[in-house]
């Protein structure tokens, strides 16, 4: 079975602090997400990542950068954390950038992430 | 832009009803659809992937239908029970990446 592994599952930071986000996958997949999940709002994309060192915006990137230097790990980094960043922080993988070849997207169990 | 709608919003039968949740897209051009449920609190299991070139998937008491051209699915859930409450969510691939629905809330009483 394919793992996603977020490093905390709460967290509590003060405004302006850089903050770490990280995760892990065990399946050697290319392609690495993160989303945020806030109440009304859905899901949305913030980055992702289809190889090393490669990085792609999603729908939301403003505040947030990411990283990934190793193909197992997807960092995610706010700047300067800021109150309207508190929320919960979805990392996903997957095989295949599209669900081809019956190859689904596997998410992690969350971080709730409050900023105070 | 994507916009993945389901409803309805929230759901709440006996157990051992059958359950219908739908969701729509509006742009058709899309991959793959995949199906997920979440538990409160927690990460997104995925359910059901089903392939573009797919009109429906099967696993267990579950059972996805797509309808590429008039930008719809349904997942079927047969003989629900208590352990089915959860909130579950439609996602389509398009553009190497996922558009989510809100999803649809569903409490199965016992």
């Amino acid at each position: 079975d394919v793992k996603v592994t977020q490093s905390s599952r709460y967290l509590v930071k003060r405004t302006g602090e850089k903050v770490f986000l990280e995760c892990v996958q065990d399946m050697d997949h290319e392609n690495m997400f993160w989303y945020r999940q806030d109440p009304g709002l859905g899901l949305r994309l913030i980055y992702f990542s289809y190889d090393v060192k490669m990085k792609e915006k999603g729908d939301i990137p403003e505040g947030y950068s990411v990283s990934r230097e190793k193909k197992e790990r997807f960092s995610l980094i706010l700047e300067s954390a800021s109150t309207n960043q508190t929320s919960m922080y979805l990392c996903a993988s997957s095989l295949s950038p599209t669900g081809g070849s019956n190859q689904p997207q596997h998410f992690g169990d969350g971080t709730r992430l409050s900023i105070l | 832009k994507q916009e993945v709608t389901q409803i309805p919003a929230a759901l709440s039968v006996p157990e051992g009803e059958n359950l219908v949740l739908n969701c729509s897209f509006t742009d058709s051009a899309i991959y793959n659809l995949q199906w997920f449920r979440q538990d409160p609190g927690k990460g997104l299991t995925s359910l059901l992937l089903i392939q573009s070139s797919q009109r429906e998937q099967t696993s267990g008491r579950l059972n996805a239908s797509l309808d590429k051209s008039s930008g719809r699915s349904t997942l079927y859930i047969a003989a629900s029970q208590p352990g089915d409450s959860a909130t579950y969510l439609c996602a389509v691939w398009d553009d190497y990446k996922l558009s989510f629905g809100a999803g649809t809330t569903v409490t199965v009483r016992a």
